[in-house]
């Protein structure tokens, strides 16, 4: 199947400071989705791109869908401390299977 | 609205045992695809249903199964457990005739095999 790395694997910050992870991928997708998972949930969707180069806001976080379409990018601002959790990424294909990402944990400290 | 919902949260069977998962899907949905996630891994496709059909499957062996109801309704059906099939099964839902897909999830079930 196909392979999503994230990264990085792990971030710890301090409340206030900013957020970059990124998604990437050997293929070509035409969706990429945000996902937020706390222990024991299941992910609760972020922001939703479908189109290379555009970028969508939901409150403090932006995501962007790389113009290669290849790749994804999550960024958080003004980080708080219920921003604590797993971001995934998920990438599909034309009308196939969503494939997720490993996931960056973030660790945010007061 | 009512989201996502699973059944049972949590459940517990002994290697061999067969277990039966439950997935309700947000409302208006009519899509409903299967994941695993193991303990620290993003979830795996298991497979998709619609139209009471499994339209698509992921990289799982047979003793994985399913069923879609008329009401747009799942289930999952695992035989033969081994202990690599503790994790977090998660149901997810969509609909089929949007443009653009999103996948909402539910909780999960929490598997654990002894």
């Amino acid at each position: 199947g196909q392979q999503l790395n994230q990264s990085p694997q792990s971030m710890f910050i301090q409340e206030g400071e900013d957020v970059s992870m990124n998604c990437t991928s050997s293929s070509i997708f035409n969706t990429w989705l945000w996902y937020k998972q706390e222990p024991g949930e299941g992910p609760v969707l972020l922001i939703a791109l479908y189109k290379a180069g555009e970028l969508t806001s939901n409150g403090r976080l932006t995501a962007q869908f790389g113009i290669t379409r290849k790749d994804s990018f999550l960024n958080i601002s003004a980080s708080i401390p219920s921003d604590v959790g797993i971001y995934f990424c998920a990438g599909q294909l034309a009308g196939n299977q969503f494939y997720f990402g490993t996931g960056t944990s973030l660790t945010v400290i007061p | 609205d009512a989201g996502v919902t699973q059944s049972p949260t949590h459940l517990i069977k002994t290697r061999g045992q067969q277990v039966t998962l439950r997935c309700s899907p947000k409302s208006g949905h009519d899509t409903v695809s299967w994941y695993q996630q193991a303990l620290g891994q993003g979830p795996q496709f298991i497979f998709q249903y619609y139209e009471e059909e499994e339209r698509q499957r992921g990289n799982f062996p047979d003793r994985f199964s399913g069923h879609q109801f008329p009401n747009y309704s799942s289930e999952l059906n695992v035989n033969a457990l081994l202990l690599g099939d503790s994790a977090l099964y998660l149901c997810a839902s969509s609909f089929d005739g949007e443009l653009n897909e999103k996948l909402f999830f539910g909780s999960g079930t929490q598997l654990s095999v002894l």
